[in-house]
């Protein structure tokens, strides 16, 4: 599996933005990146994925460098319910048959802690 | 709509027990998959089940095993516990499709004494 690097923890302030890093300097050209975070005592929950474009939706944007060696994860505007552990996961294809055959290899990812 | 539940949410063991998890996974959701996750770490992936059928496996021991029913509810069941398997395990579950995000459980605390 292509690994990911993500710093271990970031800081924000409440209502500000935040930019949560994450290189991924040895994807494929199938790979696509997925973002995913855990809030305590909670499972992980899906955030965001993208394979090219930058993509958004209610809850951040994903931003991907044009030679998708890297991507940032962005909370517009933080609140206290953004602290947890943010993921990024490369996710590639495998069996096509029969529908998803596939496994997300997760890291240590960033812990976010959000400061009122 | 209800999401993916796990039951029992917490669970004490003794060693060389053994111990039966299980999920519920959402509504229409065929593929299940089972991940373990120990204190300060990201989760693991054990197992995937899609139609009842075993599509991946991880790196665990047989100890280690599940099944998956025709209503699509799973159980993993761990064989001769080991202090080392106290750890969450969480199960998620996703529609069909390749990219389709995975919608994970609270998970089940598990403890080995």
């Amino acid at each position: 599996d292509a690994k990911t690097t993500q710093p271990n923890s970031m800081e924000s302030n409440e209502e500000e933005p935040v930019h949560l890093p994450c290189n991924h300097s040895t994807i494929s050209g199938t790979d696509y990146i997925h973002w995913y975070r855990q809030l305590p005592s909670q499972g992980p929950e899906y955030v965001i994925h993208g394979l090219t474009s930058n993509v958004n939706n209610r809850m951040a944007s994903l931003a991907i460098a044009e030679d998708r060696k890297s991507s940032t994860l962005i909370l517009h505007r933080a609140t206290l319910r953004d602290a947890a552990v943010y993921y990024c996961i490369l996710r590639s294809p495998q069996q096509r048959s029969g529908g998803s055959n596939y496994k997300l290899t997760f890291g240590k990812g960033t812990l976010l802690t959000v400061n009122p | 709509d209800a999401g993916v539940t796990q039951s029992p949410t917490h669970l004490i063991k003794t060693r060389g027990q053994h111990v039966t998890l299980r999920c519920s996974p959402i509504s229409g959701h065929k593929s299940v998959s089972w991940y373990q996750q120990v204190l300060g770490q990201g989760p693991q992936f054990i197992f995937q089940y899609y139609e009842k059928e075993e599509r991946g496996r991880g790196n665990f021991p047989d100890r280690f095993s599940a099944r998956q029913f025709p209503n699509y509810s799973s159980e993993l069941n761990v064989n001769a516990l080991l202090l080392g398997d106290s750890a969450l395990y969480l199960c998620a579950s996703s529609p069909r499709g390749l990219y389709s995000p995975l919608h994970f459980g609270n998970g089940t605390r598990l403890t080995v004494t």
